[in-house]
């Protein structure tokens, strides 16, 4: 079956500093890969997505590239801010028992310090 | 658009209490699905529809019912609500292959 895993968090970090989440997924036929974020309190929300092998996907800075060599979709940005802490979740969705229904990753925390 | 609306934002019940949470979309979206939140578990999948009149059963279904006789709504109901349902809820919908638009969730807890 499908699956995500996510490095563990947190991750701690000084602004400006460069960002990387790694990402690495397990599927069936083609996904479309995709970050989310999550800020305190408030519902996931889509942060960017890949649909083909070395597409990049990118918003608000932050870049990941699809690498099916390495079935990776890692996530980094190169100048964090305080206002990037929240929690990232990477996802994958492919056709799998008849739906498309995504698969997501454990998040990763990240707390960026000024 | 207003997107995902989650209905209630906060909600305490006592132990064997009925209730439903309300989920709607005005964007058309085939994919509807219900998730968990907890902490350290992630996300895990309840239920969820592909489409007015199909459901099916994510990891988690026991002790949850939904349906979905429109496009639009998707509500969820917990039958005899247990301490182990608390938890925050996120309703989310997508088209086919895209990325999910989530509600701001459902706050419950069961005393």
């Amino acid at each position: 079956g499908n699956s995500v895993t996510q490095m563990e968090g947190p991750v701690t970090l000084s602004e400006e500093a460069f960002l990387t989440i790694n990402c690495t997924y397990t599927a069936t036929g083609y996904p479309s890969l995709f970050w989310y974020v999550q800020y305190p309190g408030e519902g996931l929300q889509l942060l960017l997505k890949a649909t083909k092998a070395d597409d990049k996907g990118s918003n608000k800075g932050f870049e990941a590239t699809y690498r099916k060599e390495t079935t990776s979709f890692h996530l980094e940005k190169g100048s964090v801010q305080v206002s990037d802490s929240a929690v990232y979740f990477c996802a994958l969705s492919s056709h799998s028992g008849g739906s498309y229904i995504p698969t997501f990753g454990r998040g990763t925390s990240l707390i960026v310090h000024p | 658009n207003a997107g995902v609306t989650q209905t209630p934002k906060f909600q305490v019940l006592k132990t064997g209490q009925s209730m439903t949470l309300q989920c709607a979309q005005d964007m058309n979206h085939e994919y509807m699905s219900w998730y968990r939140q907890d902490p350290g578990m992630g996300l895990r999948l309840i239920h969820y529809s592909v489409g007015a009149g199909i459901t099916d059963q994510g990891e988690v279904p026991n002790g949850y019912n939904v349906s979905r006789s429109t496009t639009e709504d998707f509500p969820l109901r917990l039958l005899s609500a247990a301490p182990s349902q608390t938890s925050v809820y996120f309703c989310a919908s997508s088209p086919l292959m895209g990325g999910y638009t989530f509600g701001s969730g459902t706050r419950l807890t069961v005393v």
